[in-house]
């Protein structure tokens, strides 16, 4: 199947400080990716959705200032945490759709940000 | 808004025992994906469901989608311990683009005691 990797897996950054997230698509191209943030045990609550070439669509409640997103190319989106603040700790993954007519989503691995 | 209702939240069984999740949602649903995490892993896509009152079967485990599209279930047949993990399901609502978001359930957490 599609592989999707993340970058980093794990980040312990300070308060106030920026971090960014880079989600590739390593063996097919994604016009489209998906961010998400799951909480221990919790659900995927979509953040945003990732178009390439134009602006990300967020969801509701979603500051855009906040999370950043760029999707630069048909194979990278990148998600910058800015002015990151404790409460912003959390396992944030990205996934791809990929295949023909199904469009199952492949996820990257996550990234665990913890914020001191 | 639209919300996929997923129950239990938790479910222990002792292996060899059946297992099942339901999924439930308020509007109709263009199709259902269903995803399992392992401990510590991402979600894997496990099956799609598009059509009314449609019946999916992968070796031990049985997929169902309703009649009138808003609701669908997982049925695990005589349960492993590598069957343990979250499962989600995911719905797609009508309109928008054919990669259209997914609305994911709360999720299933699996415990098989050996």
């Amino acid at each position: 199947g599609a592989v999707v990797s993340q970058h980093p897996s794990r980040v312990i950054c300070k308060s106030g400080t920026s971090v960014k997230i880079e989600c590739r698509s390593l063996d097919f191209q994604a016009t489209t990716m998906f961010w998400y943030r799951q909480f221990p045990k919790k659900s995927l609550m979509l953040m945003a959705t990732s178009n390439e070439g134009s602006k990300a669509t967020y969801e509701q409640g979603v500051e855009k200032d906040k999370f950043l997103i760029n999707h630069a190319s048909l194979t990278l989106s990148t998600l910058t945490v800015t002015s990151a603040h404790p409460e912003d700790s959390s396992f944030y993954i990205c996934s791809a759709p990929q295949g023909m007519g199904v469009y199952e989503q492949y996820f990257g691995p996550g990234t665990r940000l913890t914020v001191t | 808004g639209q919300q996929v209702m997923q129950i239990p939240q938790y479910q222990h069984v002792q292996e060899g025992e059946d297992f099942t999740t339901y999924c439930n949602s308020s509007t109709t649903l263009s199709n259902i994906q269903w995803y399992k995490q392992r401990p510590g892993g991402h979600p894997v896509f496990l099956i799609q469901l598009v059509k009314s009152g449609e019946v999916k079967k992968q070796k031990r485990l049985t997929f169902q989608f309703g009649e009138a599209k808003k609701n669908s279930s997982l049925h695990i047949t005589a349960t492993q311990t590598t069957d343990v993990g979250t499962y989600f399901c995911a719905g797609r609502y009508a309109g928008g683009t054919s990669y259209g978001k997914l609305t994911f359930g709360q999720g299933t957490i699996l415990t098989v005691h050996p």
